[in-house]
């Protein structure tokens, strides 16, 4: 079932603006992740936010984390060519006692123009 | 170099033909999973491992069977493929710790075509 819902679905900025893109999860997490894909290729780990974590940044990545409000955004800030990718939000609400892994949302493709 | 790494990059193959897909992980990652992603679905888990001889079932596990023999393998089988499991599908691997403070490392994908 999916968990995290990625706005907006797509992005266009020139090279040097700040790209924000938001994730709304559903149900209680124990962290939340973002994730970087390039065309079809493999996701790579971005960053980490616990649930009791209020924001996390990493180089020109910083990550907010609203749990009462269920919501999380990524701010890449003076982008580049090489943002170019889709991002995605991954929830992991795991109890140990079922399902386990990482819920994906759809994604949010960014592209910057040069 | 820590990696993840899954064969075929690219498969083509007919309906009904046994068909798998490897994944080996060179970091000692306890915590193994399969995904696939399908336009306008996003990804999906199928089936994950916890450790060694541990499996269980993921969002959408039908037609899909794996195995855990080593820790470092996760082979993806699928006994009797059909066109609607034409995806692309990722491996990914990661450490399990108390406090899940870990990302995934992920294969670099294997596209399935099944005619």
């Amino acid at each position: 079932s999916q968990q995290g819902e990625e706005d907006p679905q797509a992005l266009s900025i020139q090279e040097g603006e700040n790209a924000t893109m938001n994730c709304s999860y559903k149900t209680s997490i124990n962290n939340l992740q973002w994730y970087r894909q390039n065309s079809g290729r493999g996701l790579v780990h971005l960053i980490l936010i616990r649930s009791n974590e209020r924001e996390k940044h990493s180089g020109r990545l910083r990550v907010t984390l609203d749990t009462s409000k269920k919501s999380s955004s990524l701010l890449i800030t003076a982008s580049r060519a090489a943002d170019t990718a889709s991002y995605f939000c991954a929830t992991d609400a795991s109890t140990g006692g079922g399902a386990d892994g990482l819920t994906f949302g759809k994604g949010t493709h960014l592209i910057i123009q040069p | 170099e820590a990696q993840v790494t899954q064969n075929p990059r690219y498969l083509i193959t007919v309906t009904g033909k046994k068909l798998t897909v490897t994944c080996s992980q060179n970091m000692n990652h306890e915590y193994m999973s399969w995904y696939r992603q399908d336009p306008g679905l996003g990804l999906r888990q199928i089936y994950y491992s916890m450790n060694v001889e541990v499996t269980d079932k993921g969002d959408v596990p039908e037609g899909y069977k794996v195995s855990r023999k080593e820790k470092r393998n996760f082979p993806l089988i699928l006994e009797s493929p059909s066109p609607n499991q034409t995806s692309l599908y990722f491996c990914a691997s990661s450490l399990k710790g108390p406090y899940r403070v870990y990302g995934y490392t992920f294969g670099s994908g294997t596209r399935l075509t099944v005619v």
